[in-house]
């Protein structure tokens, strides 16, 4: 199975920060790789797939990057709904794993 | 408008079966795969499977393997998880979800992304 790491597990910002969090696949992934966001109570919900690509209604200050095994989620202007835990996920080989995630709280 | 409506809470004691349900509608049942996800209390996310809305195929997590059944009925557009001899550990909520791409138009990196969810179902299994 392909293991997913996340670093780092909590981070502590304010709003207006810019903020990045990393993602390690355990073998080569190519861009086979999604960001998901929880906030408290709430279901996940699909930021970027495919590496970079922003989905439908999500707002332009989340971006990703990266490929093969390291890939980065950066959050710029920091808002109040941003606070939440936020999930990498492989999607290229069965069992499709999630990272264990990176929660992002209030300074 | 994707809808995915989920099936209400449940509560079971060790042993016992669970079959939560999983009624789609807004767009073609048949031309999206749909996954299921769990999240134990406090915990992450997991995978579960998948399955093919269009010709039933499923993929399933190894670590389920042999309780853990997914189904389909394309005439109620409704998917189905059904998860046997249930132990504490499998207490979580369980997420169904349809992937984000057309089954016939995805690339490698594009099948399989979970984009819209359903509401969840919580699943008790306590003595």
């Amino acid at each position: 199975d392909i293991q997913m790491t996340q670093s780092p597990s909590f981070l502590s910002a304010s709003v207006g920060d810019r903020v990045t969090t990393t993602c390690r696949a355990s073998q080569n992934i190519s861009t086979s790789l999604n960001w998901y966001q929880q906030r408290p109570g709430k279901v996940p919900n699909l930021l970027i797939f495919a590496t970079s690509k922003l989905q439908i209604g999500v707002p332009s200050r989340f971006s990703g990057s990266g490929s093969g095994t390291d890939f980065t989620l950066t959050i710029s202007n920091l808002q109040p709904e941003d606070f939440a835990i936020y999930y990498c996920q492989q999607s290229y080989r069965p069992p499709l794993t999630f990272g264990p995630g990176t929660k992002v709280d209030i300074k | 408008q994707v809808h995915m409506v989920q099936s209400g809470p449940e509560v079971k004691k060790p042993g016992a079966s669970v079959k939560v349900s999983c009624k789609a509608s807004g767009y073609s049942f048949s031309y999206y795969d749909l996954t299921w996800v769990r999240q134990a209390p406090g915990q992450g996310l997991e995978w579960l499977g998948w399955i093919s809305a269009h010709n039933g195929d499923t993929s399933y997590s190894q670590k389920l393997q042999g309780r853990i059944t997914m189904t389909k009925d394309i005439s109620t557009t409704t998917a189905y998880m059904e998860l046997r001899n249930l132990r504490s550990d499998d207490t979580a909520i369980y997420y169904c979800a349809r992937d984000l791409a057309h089954q016939e138009y995805c690339d490698n990196s594009t099948c399989h992304v979970i984009a819209y969810w359903g509401q969840g179902t919580l699943v008790t299994v306590s003595s």
